[in-house]
């Protein structure tokens, strides 16, 4: 079963405006944490946004928001005001705290975003 | 900080042939990981250490793949022999213990095995 799940292949968003991309994940595992990421065409893994599963509020860098909603298992990144430069490949992670395998991040596959003028 | 250093940063080689993929993880990193990217399959972890000790291998594709982190600031990921289907861009990622900050990335190796 897959573990991340995002479920758009690709987003279009007009500059300026926010945009919501989703991700739900599957655990069973009470301690866990989900990340996003962001790969520009040049193709280097950029760090977003981290949510802890015990974070009582939704996590904030800049204009990147996560939407976490833990009984829905949903972990969803907006962006606010989107600029050119948001056009990449978003990626959602799970990292499972418990077990023998800590700190491993499983990937979702992705969804593309093109930001248009 | 120069973030995770990957070598090199193309790579083509023949059919056969021994690939050995590098990596530097950010000092003080107690963690490092190597993924691998496709189309077909996305990012897929293959191994991770935990103080230069390996502790999750089962994501290496088969006996062809090895890894190794002799000490703290150097790793290695060697594939003998490769193969076409090797073809893939390959990262090292590097965290401290809680990962809260997010895993650092390298540039990725992009290898072509013709």
């Amino acid at each position: 079963a897959q573990k991340i799940t995002q479920t758009q292949p690709g987003m279009f968003v007009q500059e300026k405006e926010a945009v919501t991309l989703d991700c739900t994940y599957d655990t069973s595992d009470p301690s866990y944490g989900l990340f996003w990421y962001k790969q520009p065409s040049s193709g280097e893994m950029i760090f977003l946004i981290y949510q802890g599963s015990y974070d009582q509020q939704n996590a904030t860098e800049g204009r990147y928001s996560l939407n976490f909603q833990k009984a829905r298992k949903s972990a969803n990144l907006v962006i606010s005001a989107s600029q050119l430069g948001d056009s990449a490949m978003y990626f959602c992670a799970m990292r499972e705290d418990s077990g023998g395998s800590n700190y491993k991040l499983t990937f979702g596959k992705g969804t593309l975003l093109t930001v248009n003028p | 900080d120069a973030g995770v250093i990957q070598s090199p940063r193309h790579e083509v080689t023949e059919m056969g042939q021994e690939v050995t993929l590098r990596c530097k993880p950010i000092s003080g990193h107690d963690y490092l990981f190597w993924y691998r990217q496709t189309m077909m399959r996305g990012l897929e972890l293959l191994i991770y250490f935990n103080n230069n000790v390996p502790i999750d291998d089962s994501g290496m594709p088969e006996d062809r793949f090895s890894a190794k982190m002799p000490n703290a600031s150097f790793s290695t990921l060697k594939i003998q022999p490769s193969e076409p289907r090797d073809s893939a861009v390959y990262f090292c990622a590097s965290s401290l213990w809680a990962g809260e900050g997010g895993y650092t990335f390298g540039s990725g190796t992009r290898l072509t095995v013709v």
